[in-house]
């Protein structure tokens, strides 16, 4: 079956501008996560869907990221206005259902320069 | 809350060599535990994980980890590695109850591995 796709995999842009990334998870797959990870650190949970619904969105600075999941397939991650720490990779993943998520499958991640 | 300590940055082998690679974690309720691997550009790969039952649980690519309750400690270990191995491994916990299933992550253990 196809893993999760995400694009674009690479993306260097100046701090004050937007960006925005896709995600499309594994077909079936109703939870879908967004994952911040800095260098020489763990992957850090952003945000958590099932289907269309946010199910936990408190590590997102809201300020400037927002993220969509629209008919509960793919979704968007955005970023606006980019800050230089804003410099990541970041990772999308989907599982079964929520009551599953250690079974998260990840795609292979957007690198972020913020420069 | 919970939280996973990775003791070791970086691990540095040589071939055919055992390794050991490190995880505590702290948590108020029972706990799932995984190790993933993530290679260079690449995103995450489930290793193995500990749900319930046998506290020897055995993963892929001839990895084997150890979940000890009374040390809340999850240590990951493969009896000969191979060059192939070199990556960053990642161990991860999910809290059991509640609503929200959230995988926290350690800060991650580079193994290298040498010919």
């Amino acid at each position: 079956e196809a893993g999760v796709a995400q694009s674009p995999r690479y993306k260097i842009i100046e701090k004050r501008q937007s960006v925005a990334f896709w995600c499309n998870p594994i077909s079936g797959h109703a939870t879908l996560y967004w994952y911040q990870q800095i260098l020489g650190q763990g992957p850090k949970l952003l945000i958590q869907f099932q289907n269309n619904g946010v199910v936990d969105d408190s590590q997102l600075p809201k300020d400037r990221f927002s993220a969509e999941r629209l008919k509960g397939v793919d979704s968007t991650l955005k970023i606006q206005p980019a800050k230089l720490e804003d410099s990541a990779v970041y990772l999308c993943a989907s599982s079964l259902f929520i009551y599953d998520s250690y079974e998260q499958y990840f795609g292979p991640g957007t690198r972020l320069t913020v420069t | 809350a919970q939280s996973v300590t990775q003791l070791d940055s970086q691990v540095p082998v040589f071939e055919e060599a055992p390794v050991e690679l490190r995880c505590n974690y702290s948590s108020s309720v029972s706990v799932y535990l995984f190790w993933y691997v993530q290679y260079p550009n690449q995103g995450l790969q489930l290793l193995l994980k500990y749900l319930s039952g046998s506290t020897l649980v055995k993963g892929i690519n001839g990895f084997e980890a150890e979940f000890n309750k009374s040390q809340t400690s999850f240590h990951l270990r493969k009896p000969s590695v191979h060059i192939s191995d070199t990556a960053e491994y990642f161990c991860a916990v999910n809290c059991r109850g509640g609503s929200n299933y959230k995988l926290t992550f350690g800060k991650g253990t580079l193994l290298t591995v040498n010919p």
